[in-house]
Protein backbone atom coordinates (compact mmCIF):
# COMPACT_ATOMS: atom_id res chain seq x y z
CA UNK A 1 0.00 0.00 0.00
CA UNK A 2 1.62 3.04 -1.27
CA UNK A 3 -0.46 5.40 2.04
CA UNK A 4 -2.04 8.57 1.06
CA UNK A 5 -0.23 10.06 -2.18
CA UNK A 6 -0.35 14.13 -2.55
CA UNK A 7 1.24 16.17 -5.23
CA UNK A 8 2.94 18.42 -5.26
CA UNK A 9 5.53 18.24 -2.72
CA UNK A 10 6.30 21.79 -2.96
CA UNK A 11 4.63 24.65 -4.94
CA UNK A 12 6.02 28.20 -4.80
CA UNK A 13 3.13 30.93 -6.77
CA UNK A 14 2.87 34.56 -6.63
CA UNK A 15 0.49 36.08 -5.21
CA UNK A 16 -3.10 35.94 -6.89
CA UNK A 17 -2.40 32.94 -8.98
CA UNK A 18 -4.69 29.93 -8.69
CA UNK A 19 -3.00 26.85 -6.60
CA UNK A 20 -4.19 23.31 -7.25
CA UNK A 21 -3.22 20.66 -4.61
CA UNK A 22 -3.99 17.09 -5.16
CA UNK A 23 -4.03 14.00 -3.09
CA UNK A 24 -4.43 10.10 -3.85
CA UNK A 25 -6.57 8.36 -0.87
CA UNK A 26 -5.70 4.96 0.40
CA UNK A 27 -7.42 2.60 -1.55
CA UNK A 28 -11.01 1.42 0.24
CA UNK A 29 -10.97 4.78 2.61
CA UNK A 30 -14.24 6.20 2.03
CA UNK A 31 -13.41 9.25 4.80
CA UNK A 32 -10.51 12.27 3.48
CA UNK A 33 -9.74 14.98 5.13
CA UNK A 34 -7.78 18.02 4.30
CA UNK A 35 -5.59 20.09 7.27
CA UNK A 36 -3.56 23.08 7.34
CA UNK A 37 -0.76 23.21 9.32
CA UNK A 38 1.11 26.73 10.28
CA UNK A 39 3.05 27.85 12.98
CA UNK A 40 0.63 29.63 14.61
CA UNK A 41 -2.56 27.61 14.64
CA UNK A 42 -1.03 24.20 14.53
CA UNK A 43 -3.16 21.32 12.61
CA UNK A 44 -6.86 22.85 11.55
CA UNK A 45 -9.18 20.59 9.21
CA UNK A 46 -10.39 22.26 6.82
CA UNK A 47 -13.09 20.04 4.84
CA UNK A 48 -13.91 16.64 5.44
CA UNK A 49 -15.72 14.43 2.57
CA UNK A 50 -17.34 10.67 3.33
CA UNK A 51 -18.15 8.52 0.48
CA UNK A 52 -17.30 11.72 -2.34
CA UNK A 53 -19.61 13.94 -0.16
CA UNK A 54 -18.51 17.16 1.57
CA UNK A 55 -19.74 16.60 4.86
CA UNK A 56 -18.21 19.64 6.94
CA UNK A 57 -16.50 22.43 5.35
CA UNK A 58 -16.61 24.68 8.00
CA UNK A 59 -12.71 24.99 8.45
CA UNK A 60 -12.34 26.29 4.49
CA UNK A 61 -11.11 29.86 5.66
CA UNK A 62 -12.75 31.71 2.78
CA UNK A 63 -14.38 31.53 -0.59
CA UNK A 64 -11.24 31.48 -2.08
CA UNK A 65 -10.32 28.06 -1.01
CA UNK A 66 -12.82 25.09 -2.90
CA UNK A 67 -12.29 20.97 -2.66
CA UNK A 68 -13.58 18.25 -5.07
CA UNK A 69 -13.85 14.99 -4.87
CA UNK A 70 -15.15 13.64 -8.41
CA UNK A 71 -14.08 9.98 -7.42
CA UNK A 72 -12.84 7.57 -4.25
CA UNK A 73 -9.55 7.72 -5.59
CA UNK A 74 -8.94 11.44 -5.85
CA UNK A 75 -9.73 15.01 -4.14
CA UNK A 76 -8.38 18.60 -5.02
CA UNK A 77 -7.97 21.56 -2.66
CA UNK A 78 -8.11 24.66 -4.97
CA UNK A 79 -7.40 28.12 -3.80
CA UNK A 80 -8.17 30.95 -6.35
CA UNK A 81 -6.43 33.84 -5.86
CA UNK A 82 -3.52 32.84 -3.76
CA UNK A 83 -2.49 35.04 -1.18
CA UNK A 84 0.68 35.26 1.18
CA UNK A 85 -1.22 34.13 4.26
CA UNK A 86 -2.06 31.29 2.96
CA UNK A 87 1.27 29.77 3.29
CA UNK A 88 1.43 26.59 5.09
CA UNK A 89 1.73 22.79 4.85
CA UNK A 90 -1.59 21.50 3.78
CA UNK A 91 -1.86 17.47 4.65
CA UNK A 92 -4.70 15.34 3.37
CA UNK A 93 -5.43 12.14 5.51
CA UNK A 94 -7.74 9.22 4.69
CA UNK A 95 -9.55 6.48 6.89
CA UNK A 96 -12.24 3.84 6.54
CA UNK A 97 -14.51 4.48 9.24
CA UNK A 98 -14.83 8.23 9.52
CA UNK A 99 -12.19 9.15 11.50
CA UNK A 100 -12.46 6.80 14.35
CA UNK A 101 -9.13 5.18 14.72
CA UNK A 102 -7.42 7.64 13.53
CA UNK A 103 -5.78 9.00 10.29
CA UNK A 104 -3.59 8.61 7.86
CA UNK A 105 -1.86 11.04 6.30
CA UNK A 106 -0.36 11.87 3.48
CA UNK A 107 3.27 13.34 3.29
CA UNK A 108 1.66 16.86 2.92
CA UNK A 109 2.33 19.84 0.28
CA UNK A 110 4.35 23.03 1.58
CA UNK A 111 2.72 25.98 -0.28
CA UNK A 112 4.68 29.02 -0.31
CA UNK A 113 2.73 32.26 -1.92
CA UNK A 114 5.34 35.18 -2.18
CA UNK B 1 6.22 18.91 6.01
CA UNK B 2 7.88 20.44 8.72
CA UNK B 3 5.31 20.48 11.68
CA UNK B 4 4.91 23.82 13.90
CA UNK B 5 8.45 25.44 14.82
CA UNK B 6 10.04 28.00 17.24
CA UNK B 7 7.66 28.05 19.70
CA UNK B 8 6.92 24.50 20.67
CA UNK B 9 8.02 22.93 23.95
CA UNK B 10 10.99 20.68 23.76
CA UNK B 11 12.06 17.88 25.29
CA UNK B 12 15.64 16.86 25.40
CA UNK B 13 16.53 13.30 26.37
CA UNK B 14 19.80 11.60 26.44
CA UNK B 15 19.46 8.37 24.09
CA UNK B 16 19.07 5.18 25.85
CA UNK B 17 16.83 7.33 28.47
CA UNK B 18 13.09 7.15 28.78
CA UNK B 19 11.19 9.93 27.40
CA UNK B 20 7.46 11.25 29.23
CA UNK B 21 5.56 13.39 26.67
CA UNK B 22 2.35 15.05 28.60
CA UNK B 23 -0.86 16.54 26.77
CA UNK B 24 -3.75 17.83 28.94
CA UNK B 25 -6.76 17.38 26.37
CA UNK B 26 -9.91 19.65 26.81
CA UNK B 27 -12.89 17.62 25.91
CA UNK B 28 -14.08 15.93 28.95
CA UNK B 29 -16.74 13.98 26.54
CA UNK B 30 -13.98 12.72 24.31
CA UNK B 31 -13.78 9.09 24.78
CA UNK B 32 -10.58 8.29 22.12
CA UNK B 33 -7.20 9.87 21.94
CA UNK B 34 -4.24 9.04 20.03
CA UNK B 35 -0.40 9.91 19.56
CA UNK B 36 0.89 11.05 16.72
CA UNK B 37 4.36 11.41 15.67
CA UNK B 38 5.69 13.86 13.09
CA UNK B 39 9.05 13.65 11.71
CA UNK B 40 10.65 16.83 9.88
CA UNK B 41 9.42 16.88 5.92
CA UNK B 42 7.16 14.03 6.78
CA UNK B 43 2.98 13.89 8.04
CA UNK B 44 1.94 12.71 11.50
CA UNK B 45 2.72 9.03 11.65
CA UNK B 46 -0.25 7.04 14.10
CA UNK B 47 1.75 5.66 17.32
CA UNK B 48 -0.60 4.55 19.40
CA UNK B 49 -4.23 4.76 20.73
CA UNK B 50 -6.25 4.53 23.85
CA UNK B 51 -9.90 4.92 24.66
CA UNK B 52 -11.15 5.79 27.26
CA UNK B 53 -12.33 2.55 29.25
CA UNK B 54 -8.49 2.25 29.80
CA UNK B 55 -5.79 3.79 31.82
CA UNK B 56 -3.01 2.05 30.06
CA UNK B 57 -2.22 0.74 27.31
CA UNK B 58 1.40 -0.48 25.52
CA UNK B 59 3.41 -0.62 22.37
CA UNK B 60 6.65 -1.98 21.01
CA UNK B 61 8.65 0.66 23.34
CA UNK B 62 6.23 2.87 23.88
CA UNK B 63 3.18 3.02 26.84
CA UNK B 64 0.13 5.83 27.13
CA UNK B 65 -1.52 6.55 29.71
CA UNK B 66 -4.73 8.02 30.55
CA UNK B 67 -6.21 10.30 33.75
CA UNK B 68 -9.34 10.89 32.90
CA UNK B 69 -9.82 12.68 36.35
CA UNK B 70 -7.51 15.67 35.42
CA UNK B 71 -8.10 15.28 31.80
CA UNK B 72 -4.23 13.93 31.11
CA UNK B 73 -2.58 12.57 28.50
CA UNK B 74 1.49 10.78 28.51
CA UNK B 75 3.28 9.15 26.41
CA UNK B 76 6.72 6.88 27.57
CA UNK B 77 9.31 5.90 24.49
CA UNK B 78 11.06 3.54 26.68
CA UNK B 79 14.99 3.68 25.75
CA UNK B 80 14.91 6.46 23.90
CA UNK B 81 17.02 5.91 20.23
CA UNK B 82 17.56 9.27 17.46
CA UNK B 83 15.20 8.29 15.33
CA UNK B 84 12.65 8.92 18.08
CA UNK B 85 13.05 12.51 17.94
CA UNK B 86 10.14 14.48 16.05
CA UNK B 87 7.54 16.65 17.12
CA UNK B 88 4.36 14.22 19.05
CA UNK B 89 1.24 15.60 18.72
CA UNK B 90 -1.74 14.15 21.16
CA UNK B 91 -5.36 14.10 19.89
CA UNK B 92 -8.71 13.59 21.12
CA UNK B 93 -11.74 12.57 19.38
CA UNK B 94 -15.44 11.98 20.59
CA UNK B 95 -18.39 9.19 19.93
CA UNK B 96 -20.10 9.85 17.19
CA UNK B 97 -17.87 12.63 15.80
CA UNK B 98 -15.14 12.90 12.66
CA UNK B 99 -13.11 15.84 14.01
CA UNK B 100 -10.22 15.39 16.34
CA UNK B 101 -8.52 17.99 18.49
CA UNK B 102 -5.01 18.40 18.12
CA UNK B 103 -3.08 19.33 20.56
CA UNK B 104 -0.21 21.86 20.23
CA UNK B 105 2.97 19.26 19.68
CA UNK B 106 6.23 18.18 21.67
CA UNK B 107 9.58 18.07 20.08
CA UNK B 108 11.32 15.31 21.33
CA UNK B 109 15.21 15.86 20.99
CA UNK B 110 17.49 13.00 21.53
CA UNK B 111 20.79 13.85 22.25
CA UNK B 112 23.78 10.92 21.07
Amino acid sequence: DAGVIQSPRHEVTEMGQEVTLRCKPISGHNSLFWYRQTMMRGLELLIYFNNNVPIDDSGMPEDRFSAKMPNASFSTLKIQPSEPRDSAVYFCASNNRGGRNGYTFGSGTRLTVV
Amino acid sequence: GESVGLHLPTLSVQEGDNSIINCAYSNSASDYFIWYKQESGKGPQFIIDIRSNMDKRQGQRVTVLLNKTVKHLSLQIAATQPGDSAVYFCAENSAGTYKYIFGTGTRLKVLA
